[in-house]
């Protein structure tokens, strides 16, 4: 069976940190990788997604970036949190065959202080 | 631009109660919609999911159908349970693209 893992489960860091959140699937291979956000109030936002390694795609520019260095590892990242940063993180996955249903991890909790 | 809506916002009901959650969405030119449940700091746990070539989906109490032409699912949750009480997120496809757009989701509160 396939599971999806995030780390840390709860993050507070003060503005103009770095951030690093970290995804990993595992039991799959070639899955198509996503983030979120899902702040206060708002629904699901889609940050970024990827369908190989290397491979990025942004929905919303913004401050933070993402890679993809192993096929089932996807990487969050900024250089410098803005207070708006904060909300909860999700990374979810999908195989890539014709039904395309995405599946969440646990998520992390971003608080920026 | 796709644009989904859940109605009501929130919602609650005595245990043992049949219910339903309601979703609508702006363009009808979707690959699939799916249902998720969340609890309060939790991530998303896929409930049904739906192709645009079919009506409905059943998984044990529940039962997911789909109007692609009026833009429209609904969720049926039968002899709810406290256990149900969640916040439910309808989420939909479009054809040719990987986003999934969402409703804000209907909390669902289920009295014992």
């Amino acid at each position: 069976s396939q599971t999806i893992h995030q780390w840390p489960a709860t993050l507070v860091q003060p503005v103009g940190s770095p951030l690093s959140l970290e995804c990993t699937v595992e039991g799959t291979s070639n899955p198509n990788l996503y983030w979120y956000r899902q702040a206060a109030g708002r629904g699901l936002q889609l940050l970024f997604y990827s369908v190989g390694i290397g491979q990025i795609s942004s929905e919303v520019p913004q401050n933070l970036s993402a890679s993809r260095p192993q096929d089932r590892q996807f990487i969050l990242s900024s250089k410098k949190l803005l207070l708006s940063d904060s909300g909860f993180y999700l990374c979810a996955w999908n195989r890539q065959d014709s039904f395309y249903e995405q599946y969440f991890g646990p998520g992390t909790r971003l608080t920026v202080t | 631009k796709q644009e989904v809506t859940q109605i009501p916002a929130a919602l609650s009901v005595p245990e043992g109660e049949n219910l339903v959650l309601n979703c609508s969405f702006t363009d009808s030119a979707i690959y699939n919609l799916q249902w998720f449940r969340q609890d309060p700091g939790k991530g998303l746990t896929s409930l049904l999911l739906i192709q645009s070539s079919q009506r409905e989906q059943t998984s044990g109490r529940l039962n997911a159908s789909l109007d692609k032409s009026s833009g429209r699912s609904t969720l049926y949750i039968a002899a709810s349970q406290p256990g149900d009480s969640a916040t439910y997120l309808c989420a939909v496809r479009q054809a040719g693209s990987y986003q999934l757009t969402f409703g804000k989701g209907t909390k669902l509160s289920v009295i014992p």
